[in-house]
């Protein structure tokens, strides 16, 4: 089973705060993501990457940043938070499209952060 | 991208077959359509992808018509654990990665 996990399930910070959110992944997918969720915006996707120090902007990079250092990892750096950052956090993985041709996202459980 | 539109929320009684569906119409020709399932506090699950006419798995089923402006979900004798939220997304794959909105999804409640 490929397994998604985030580093904190919950996480309060100040404003103004440098905040690290991390995400690994277990089945050497080459693809993995970033998104928020907020109560009827469903999910809104922030950054994604592709590969190994290559990132891509989602529909709403402003005033976040990403690191992909190893394959494995990606993390989610918000550089001065915001309280109109606090959301839902969800990464997700995906292995591309060799063998089975699937779409198919693997999601982590997600990090609930507030910003006061 | 192609935007997605689908009912906010549905209700069905244990045992029926629940369909949603969800219209794409700007979807383009290389385009493909997944639907995922998320419970409360937890993150979306993948549930089935189509690119046109019927896909069965074991959980649900995906109708696509031949215009491919809308497709249906359908799932079988629902029961209380599938109440979740459904989201329809269209995958635009390009360059060797795939992009997605999800909308906002349906919210489906199953009734005793």
């Amino acid at each position: 089973d490929v397994k998604v996990t985030q580093s904190s399930r919950y996480l309060v910070k100040r404003t103004g705060e440098k905040v690290f959110l991390e995400c690994v992944q277990d089945m050497d997918h080459e693809n993995m993501f970033w998104y928020r969720q907020d109560p009827g915006l469903g999910l809104r996707l922030i950054y994604f990457s592709y590969d190994v120090k290559m990132k891509e902007k989602g529909d709403i990079p402003e005033g976040y940043s990403v690191s992909r250092e190893k394959k494995e990892r990606f993390s989610l750096i918000l550089e001065s938070a915001s309280t109109n950052q606090t959301s839902m956090y969800l990464c997700a993985s995906w292995a591309g499209l060799a063998g089975d041709s699937r779409y198919e996202q693997y999601f982590g459980p997600g990090t609930r952060l507030t910003v006061t | 991208l192609a935007k997605t539109t689908q009912p906010i929320s549905m209700d069905s009684y244990e045992g029926q077959e629940v369909n949603i569906t969800c219209s794409h119409n700007n979807i383009a020709t290389n385009d493909y359509i997944t639907w995922y399932q998320q419970f409360p506090s937890q993150g979306p699950r993948f549930i089935i992808q189509g690119y046109k006419t019927k896909v069965t798995n074991e959980v649900a089923s995906l109708f696509i018509p031949a215009d491919r402006k809308s497709s249906t979900l359908s799932l079988p004798r629902v029961s209380l654990s599938d109440t979740a939220v459904y989201y329809c997304l269209v995958v635009l794959f390009s360059g060797g990665y795939q992009k997605v909105t999800f909308g906002t999804g349906t919210k489906l409640q199953v009734i005793p």
